[in-house]
């Protein structure tokens, strides 16, 4: 049975970077392209971004300049990278897979408060 | 204005049916795109429930019951996500995505009530 288990800092102050993994257990790495997605609290989701296992990565235009995704495919493992934090970065960061546009995986959420 | 837009809350009872829609701002025809589904449960991830394009494109998701459909509305230029037969488990938050070239959009959700 697939998998997703993510983890990273929960706490940063403003202006660090916010820096999650995702490690895939149980299934391919390949032939999907996998998914950062963000959920402020009691707010709706928002879209990160995503990258495939040869590094080819689609970002969302409104973070674009402070994301920075990669992948290591050695470990079945992607990342994400977020710089120059602020409170509106706080929010519950999910990873995912995502299949022809369906994201059908998703991680178990990790919570991310930014705070001085 | 957002690419988007889901009204914040619908409400509707036992038994019934209910219709959610998803509006797409007038630069973005409702023809071009799948509309995928989501629903979210409080405390836990998003699932997805399915995506509709047309009715000869279009796919359930995985253990979706049928009482869950997907429709377009071309004058309103909105997704419909139609829900027959309501139970108190499908109170939960639904989204609607849609993929605009290589990025994806998400609306801002719907709360629904089961009352």
């Amino acid at each position: 049975q697939v998998r997703l288990q993510q983890w990273g800092a929960g706490l940063l102050k403003p202006s660090e970077t916010l820096s999650l993994t995702c490690a895939v257990f149980g299934g391919p790495f390949s032939g999907y392209y996998w998914t950062w997605i963000r959920q402020p609290p009691g707010k709706g989701l928002e879209w990160i971004g995503e990258i495939n296992h040869s590094g080819s990565t689609n970002y969302n235009p409104s973070l674009k300049s402070r994301v920075t995704m990669s992948v290591d495919t050695s470990k079945n493992q992607f990342s994400l990278k977020l710089k120059s934090v602020t409170a509106a970065d706080t929010a519950v960061y999910y990873c995912a897979r995502d299949f022809e546009g369906v994201v059908g995986l998703w991680g178990q959420g990790t919570l991310v408060t930014v705070s001085p | 204005q957002a690419v988007l837009t889901q009204p914040s809350s619908l409400s509707a009872s036992p038994g019934a049916s209910a219709s959610l829609t998803c509006t797409l701002r007038s630069d973005f025809n409702v023809s071009s795109y799948r509309i995928y589904w989501y629903q979210q449960k409080p405390g836990s991830p998003p699932q997805f429930l399915l995506k509709y394009k047309s009715d000869s494109d279009n796919q359930q998701g995985s253990g979706v019951p049928s009482r869950f459909s997907g429709s377009k509305d071309a004058s309103a230029n909105a997704g419909i996500l139609f829900i027959s037969g309501l139970q108190s488990e499908d109170e939960a938050d639904y989204y609607c995505v849609i993929w605009h070239g290589s990025t994806s959009v998400f609306g801002g959700g719907t709360k629904l009530t089961v009352l």
